[in-house]
């Protein structure tokens, strides 16, 4: 079946650094590809999305390209901050769009 | 105002209670699912209903129930608690006519404990 692995954490950074979150995708089909962002306390929210192959989603300073070939879409930001420390979920949906697939969750903390 | 709010907040019960977790939403979508997640597993689905008739198992359906009462609730009962329940939960809502992209929308979620 359908699944994501994305990099076990916690990763933890300083403030400016290049972060990378690696996430791979095995899927039938073409689906679309998602991360997710979970602040302390709070609910997912989306982040970025990609739903064809060489898409790059981006939002906030993050950046993920959909990678057919590889099977990938790592999460990219080239100078983190403070309030970036949160919870990152990998997803895809399936063709049909009815279900997501999450990944287990990469926590990411920065220090200042 | 949230477009997806969960009530209660947090809970803490005893084994072999009964325990109703609420959803509603004001974003007028059709489908709502149950997650719940715990540390180093993600978000498991528990159950989905694309309208009020229509309701439907996911992974790991097993000691749960739903009921959709209307579009824009959608209630999550443990019959009777156990321990390996305690988690956090989650609901979330999608828009089918958005096209085959399936971007979810969640509410803070429950967290729930049971002793």
């Amino acid at each position: 079946g359908d699944s994501v692995t994305q990099m076990e954490g916690p990763v933890t950074l300083s403030e400016e650094a290049f972060l990378t979150i690696n996430c791979t995708y095995t899927a039938t089909g073409y689906p679309s590809l998602f991360w997710y962002v979970q602040y302390p306390g709070e609910g997912l929210q989306l982040l970025l999305k990609a739903t064809k192959a060489d898409d790059k989603g981006s939002n906030k300073g993050f950046e993920a390209t959909y990678r057919k070939e590889t099977t990938s879409f790592h999460l990219e930001k080239g100078s983190v901050q403070v309030s970036d420390s949160a919870v990152y979920f990998c997803a895809l949906s399936n063709t049909g769009g009815f279900k997501t697939i999450f990944g287990a969750g990469t926590r990411l903390f920065v220090k200042a | 105002d949230a477009d997806v709010t969960q009530t209660p907040r947090n809970r803490i019960t005893k084994t072999g209670k009964r325990i109703m977790l609420e959803c509603s939403q004001t974003k007028g979508h059709d489908r709502m699912y149950w997650y719940r997640q715990d540390p180093g597993l993600g978000l498991r689905l528990i159950y989905y209903s694309f309208d009020v008739k229509d309701i439907n198992k996911g992974e790991i359906s097993d000691g749960y129930s739903v009921s959709r009462q209307a579009q824009a609730k959608f209630s999550l009962s443990l019959e009777s608690a156990i321990p390996n329940q305690t988690a956090l939960y989650f609901c979330a809502t999608s828009d089918p006519t958005s096209g085959a992209v399936n971007e979810q929308f969640f509410g803070p979620g429950t967290r729930l404990t049971v002793l």
